[in-house]
């Protein structure tokens, strides 16, 4: 099946500095990937979509500017988060959509998450 | 306001027993999904579903969608330890099919 990486897995930094997550897709090509936080014992909240070669859309309430998201190849998406605060510390998930399902059918295939804690 | 509501929140039961989880929404759903996910871990893909009335079962698990394609559940036969997790339905609100909305998830507890 399709598998979907997500580096690093734990990461923990200082207040301030900025933080880069990988999300690949390691068997498909992904034109489009979505970017998940999740907090303890809370559902998934979707970011933003990232669309390969495309500016990514972004849900209300989540600042562009603080969380930059590049998709530069069908197979990779980056979520950066800058100026990083205690407040971000989470569980960021990414999920891939398969290039090639053009129909409505949307199965996403989701990365193994990334735990990030900002001191 | 939550757009899918799934019940219960938790689930405690003891192994061999039967489940069930609902997910419920106020609106037509294009698509509807369930994944499950251990703590601290990705999503595991466990049935979509798109039609009206329809039916899909993998191994212990079933997943059905009613006719207004507004409810769904999910049933778990004869549950094994290797069941607990959280359980997640996430719908498609849009026939281009992109965001995925999900429910607030159900927490499963199986007890041998």
């Amino acid at each position: 099946g399709a598998v979907v990486s997500q580096h690093p897995s734990r990461v923990i930094c200082k207040s301030g500095t900025s933080v880069k997550i990988e999300c690949r897709s390691l068997d498909f090509q992904a034109t489009t990937m979505f970017w998940y936080r999740q907090f303890p014992k809370q559902s998934l909240m979707l970011m933003a979509t990232s669309n390969e070669g495309s500016k990514a859309t972004y849900e209300q309430g989540v600042e562009k500017d603080k969380f930059l998201i590049n998709h530069a190849s069908l197979t990779l998406s980056t979520l950066t988060v800058t100026s990083a605060h205690p407040e971000d510390s989470s569980f960021y998930i990414c999920s891939a959509r398969e290039a090639r399902l053009l129909s409505s059918y949307n199965e996403q295939f989701f990365g193994p998450g990334t735990r990030l804690t900002v001191l | 306001s939550q757009e899918l509501e799934q019940s219960p929140q938790s689930l405690i039961v003891q192994e061999g027993k039967n489940l069930t989880i609902n997910c419920t929404s106020s609106k037509t759903l294009y698509g509807l999904y369930w994944y499950k996910q251990k703590y601290g871990e990705g999503l595991i893909f466990l049935m979509m579903l798109q039609k009206g009335g329809e039916e899909k079962s993998h191994e212990k698990i079933t997943a059905k969608l009613d006719e207004k394609k507004q409810q769904s559940s999910l049933h778990i036969t004869a549950s094994q330890p290797s069941h607990a997790g959280i359980y997640l339905c996430g719908a498609d609100r849009e026939t281009s099919g992109s965001r995925l909305t999900f429910g607030e998830g159900t927490q499963l507890t199986v007890n041998p």
